[in-house]
């Protein structure tokens, strides 16, 4: 499917930071979703969000359904080298619950 | 929870032969499966929808004899890379729409295929 708008495409952080990442559509969504994919596997769900402003929490992750339902955020506190990985959002656009799409993905780095 | 299954992991193969790849849902039914093709650095690119009992839809631009899907059951989906080339080398994972709700998908661990 058509690719959302995902950024930053990569980040060198310090253990122990925190890491903010966002997606982005010019359509209005009824979910958002959020992987993650370690090398060499397959995505890993990690937060699923399903209502506009919405705010879920999964351990030190934090994500966010946008109140105007073409955004989302997912937030990485006290970040640890096992971070490390490729982040993508994935949300179903309102008009087409068939479709999946996704970002570009976020590449996570993390210096210990 | 839900748990896709792919099946080999890698495998490299000579050009010129065919590749099968396995999709299987474990511990619930999906009728519905989807194929992603993934190169390097780069985010998932669906290639085509898996249909129980019926025939695949595929993305535009991915050739249909090229990429054979066959979704015989309600728990496993085949790809078949026919006449593999070099440049058909990359990462192929499977998803389905899980348990928790048919807008989560779950995904396989993918398979990583070589041809030389």
């Amino acid at each position: 499917g058509q690719q959302l708008n995902q950024s930053p495409q990569s980040m060198f952080i310090q253990e122990g930071e925190d890491v903010s990442m966002n997606c982005t559509s010019s359509s209005i969504f009824n979910t958002w979703l959020w992987y993650k994919q370690d090398p060499g596997e397959g995505p890993v769900l990690l937060i699923a969000l399903y209502k506009a402003g919405e705010l879920t929490s999964n351990g030190r992750l934090t994500a966010q359904f946008g109140i105007t339902r073409k955004d989302s955020f997912l937030n990485i506190s006290a970040s640890i080298p096992s971070d490390v990985g490729i982040y993508f959002c994935a949300g179903q656009p309102l008009d087409n619950n068939n479709d999946m799409r996704f970002g570009a993905g976020t590449r996570l780095t993390v210096k210990p | 929870g839900a748990v896709v299954s792919q099946h080999p992991s890698w495998v490299i193969c000579k050009s010129g032969t065919s590749v099968k790849i396995e999709c299987r849902s474990l511990d619930f039914q999906a009728t519905t499966m989807f194929w992603y093709r993934q190169f390097p650095k780069q985010s998932l690119m669906l290639m085509a929808t898996s249909n129980e009992g019926s025939k695949a839809t595929y993305e535009q631009g991915v050739e249909k004899d090229k990429f054979l899907i066959n979704h015989a059951s309600l728990t496993l989906s085949t790809l078949t890379v026919t006449s593999a080339h070099p440049e058909d080398s990359s990462f192929y994972i499977c998803s389905a729409p899980g348990s928790s709700g048919a807008n989560v998908l779950t995904f396989g661990a993918g398979s990583r295929l070589t041809v030389l």
